[in-house]
């Protein structure tokens, strides 16, 4: 199947730096969606995007919908230990209930104490 | 707080063995899901349903089936297990309904962790 890509693959950083990182499609999304995922456990969603363009946050995370609808960036500031795991980008592509989505295969972040 | 559990952790089989992850949610939810994810492969969609008794094959449907009998059960079966199938699988659920906003995204369980000997 179709897959996003996402990149960095791996990122390895000190506590309190940011954080960031991106997908991109060849193909037009309707809808981003960014998942953490701590290690032993199921994703968790951060943010989800519905317009281009939209700007949105969620404390320390700050997600982006990009104007032509074929990219979108996570950014994570000031990073603390927690932000440990895997981050995955989603889009679907179509309206109504489409139901498949399409995922990048994620960046793993390790924060150095 | 709304939850799709899984009912197994870890599981260790062998191989030709019938298994049986089960799925359930509690949020009322249309849509259920099953994936595997594997180091370097992300997820893949193994089947999907929309509705009881309904499924869908997502990416990579060989070796698996499915059964959806009441709306907030999702079972996945492997009718002959194989080493190649050793992997952690997640179940999903989302809902059609409600404005854009919070439509479709997913709610994951914990996943089980299954390996085949």
């Amino acid at each position: 199947g179709q897959q996003l890509n996402q990149s960095p693959q791996s990122m390895f950083i000190q506590e309190g730096e940011d954080v960031s990182m991106n997908c991109t499609s060849s193909s037009i999304f309707n809808t981003w969606l960014w998942y953490k995922q701590d290690p032993g456990e199921g994703p968790v969603l951060l943010i989800a995007l519905y317009k281009a363009g939209e700007l949105t946050s969620n404390g320390r995370l700050t997600a982006q919908f990009g104007i032509t609808r074929k990219d979108s960036f996570l950014n994570i500031s000031a990073s603390i230990p927690s932000d440990v795991g895997i981050y995955f980008c989603a889009g679907r592509r179509g309206a109504g209930n489409n139901r498949k989505l399409i995922w990048g295969l994620g960046t793993s972040l390790a924060v150095n104490p | 707080d709304v939850k799709v559990t899984q009912s197994s952790r870890y599981l260790v089989k062998r191989t030709g063995e019938k298994v049986f992850l089960e799925c359930v949610q509690d949020m009322d939810h249309e849509n259920m899901f099953w994936y595997r994810q594997d180091p370097g492969l992300g997820l893949r969609l193994i089947y999907f349903s929309y509705d009881v008794k309904m499924k869908e094959k997502g990416d990579i449907p060989e070796g698996y089936s499915v059964s959806r009998e009441k709306k907030e059960r999702f079972s996945l079966i492997l009718e002959s297990a194989s080493t190649n199938q050793t992997s952690m699988y997640l179940c999903a659920s989302s809902s059609i309904s409600g404005a854009r906003t919070g439509a479709n995204v997913l709610t994951f369980g914990a996943g089980s962790r299954l390996t085949v000997l």
